[in-house]
């Protein structure tokens, strides 16, 4: 069965603390890894694809890269605004229309 | 507008109820997802269309629940005999064709909130 699990469930950082959030996947015939960034009450807003292992995507303070087996997506000097729940999804073999997301990863920065 | 629309955005509900919900996509997005989402969990996929079909309902938890797109455009999520686990944020979203690699680039709307009492 496809599977995405992501972990920390929730994280905490001091503005300026760098760290990374993990997503495990067993997504037969994966055909891209996708991040989003959801914040409370909206909907999940996209910010990189992934497509093959050693892979990796940068987007001002935010690097995803990409194995085999898992994707990271790496924060660096994480600001407040950062804040918000990140979501991992794996697109099974035969298509994009069905991603399979992790559950998320609850992120906190405080100044 | 420029973004997926989605209304209501709350709907408070009684068990046994019939519910629709309706979702307006991004202009030129020929692929339109329906995803649900309960608290602290990721999306669940529900129901894929390309055009005005149905490419993909696999998602669907049972046949209480339907979606139709009669124009290639606006969508409406259709719940019949509503029960308390149909509780949930229900995303609508758009993208480019289903077909080539932009296509698990989903633009999301802000959800229609569902609560079944």
């Amino acid at each position: 069965e496809d599977q995405v699990t992501q972990s920390p469930e929730a994280l905490r950082l001091q503005e300026g603390e760098s760290s990374s959030l993990n997503c495990s996947y067993t997504v037969s015939g994966l055909r891209g890894l996708f991040w989003y960034r959801q914040d409370p009450g909206k909907g999940p807003e996209f910010l990189f694809t992934l497509y093959s292992a050693g892979e990796e995507k940068e987007k001002e303070r935010l690097k995803a890269t990409l194995t085999k087996k898992e994707s990271f997506l790496h924060i660096t000097a994480p600001k407040p605004e950062d804040s918000a729940t990140y979501l991992c999804a794996g697109a099974p073999g035969g298509g994009y229309n069905k991603l399979i997301f992790g559950a998320g990863t609850r992120l906190a920065v405080h100044p | 507008g420029a973004g997926v629309s989605q209304t209501p955005s709350n709907k408070v509900t009684e068990k046994g109820k019939y519910v629709e919900l309706r979702c307006d996509p991004i202009s030129g997005h020929t692929a339109l997802y329906w995803y649900r989402q309960s608290l602290g969990q990721g999306p669940e996929f529900l129901i894929y269309f390309q055009g005005t079909g149905a490419a993909d309902d696999s998602g669907l938890p049972n046949d209480r629940f339907f979606a139709v797109r009669p124009e290639g455009s606006v969508s409406t999520l259709k719940i019949q005999r509503t029960e308390r686990g149909d509780s949930a944020v229900y995303l609508c979203a758009s993208s480019f064709t289903g077909r080539n690699n932009k296509a698990g680039e989903l633009f999301f709307g802000e959800g229609s909130r569902l609560t079944v009492l």
